[in-house]
C-alpha cells in the first residue's frame, strides 16, 4: 500500500489561473479530509469528503475553492483565480472510517506557490 | 470554538532529559484528542491517541479535562525523538470528525 499520493508535489501558478491538487487515498479508504497549512501555522481543516458526498465544508473559503471526490479517481481540490494569499501547503489525509474513530494517514503535501 | 493551544513553538532538551510539549484545548463537549507527530522530510503520522491508553516510543499522553490539557511526556528524550509535534482534537461521540490542529511544536534532542 502506497499511502495517500498527492500530486503534484509543488505547484506554481500565476495570479488568476487555475490550480488543481490531487489526492489518491489509501487503499480502502472512503474518507478524505483536506487541511491547509500557512507558513508558522498549524493545519487549518478545509473539506472533509466521503465517496462523492461532501460532508463537512466549513473551512472552505465561500469563494473559488471547490472540493470533490468522485466514485472512480482521485478527490481533487480545485482552487479558481489563485491569489497569492492562496500559497500554502495543501495536505490531504484519508481513513477507512471517520478520523475520530480510526487513524487518518496523511500524504506528502502539495506547496502551492503564487506569483 | 474549537480549539487547540501550543504554547511552545520551539522547544530544546539534551538527550536523557524529559520531556514535556504542551497542549491545552477549548471545546464544549467531550473531544477525543490525538498528538501527531513530523520527523524531517516525513509525512504527518499519528503518535498517540487519549482513548488507547498507550505508551508510544516511551511517549505518553494523559487526558486532564479539569484543566483541559493534554501533555506530551516522555522521561527520557533520544536524539531521534526530534521532530515537529501537533496536539489536535476532534468532536467525539456524536461530533465533527474533523481534526483540530494546535500550531505545533519543533522538539530538538541536543546530544
Amino acid at each position: 500500500n502506497a499511502g495517500v499520493m498527492q500530486n503534484p508535489r509543488h505547484l506554481v501558478r500565476r495570479r488568476g489561473q487555475e490550480a488543481r491538487l490531487r489526492c489518491s487515498p489509501m487503499k480502502g479508504h472512503s474518507h478524505v479530509y483536506w487541511y491547509r497549512q500557512l507558513p508558522e501555522e498549524g493545519l487549518k481543516f478545509m473539506v472533509y469528503l466521503q465517496k462523492e458526498n461532501i460532508i463537512d465544508e466549513s473551512g472552505m473559503p465561500k469563494e473559488r475553492f471547490s472540493a470533490e471526490f468522485p466514485k472512480e479517481g482521485p478527490s481533487i481540490l480545485r482552487i479558481q483565480q489563485v491569489v497569492r494569499g492562496d500559497s500554502a501547503a495543501y495536505f490531504c489525509a484519508s481513513s477507512s472510517q471517520g478520523a475520530k474513530t480510526t487513524e487518518a494517514f496523511f500524504g506528502q503535501g502539495t506547496r502551492l506557490t503564487v506569483v | 470554538a474549537q480549539r487547540v493551544t501550543q504554547p511552545e513553538k520551539l522547544l530544546s532538551v539534551f538527550k536523557g532529559a524529559p520531556v514535556e510539549l504542551k497542549c491545552n484545548y477549548s471545546y464544549s463537549g467531550s473531544p477525543e484528542l490525538f498528538w501527531y507527530v513530523q520527523y524531517s522530510r516525513q509525512r504527518l503520522q499519528l503518535l498517540l491517541r487519549h482513548i488507547s491508553r498507550e505508551s508510544i516510543k516511551g511517549f505518553t499522553a494523559d487526558l486532564n479535562k479539569g484543566e483541559t490539557s493534554f501533555h506530551l511526556k516522555k522521561p527520557f528524550a533520544q536524539e531521534e525523538d526530534s521532530a515537529m509535534y501537533y496536539c489536535a482534537l476532534s468532536g467525539g461521540q456524536g461530533g465533527s470528525e474533523k481534526l483540530v490542529f494546535g500550531k505545533g511544536t519543533k522538539l530538538t534532542v541536543n546530544p
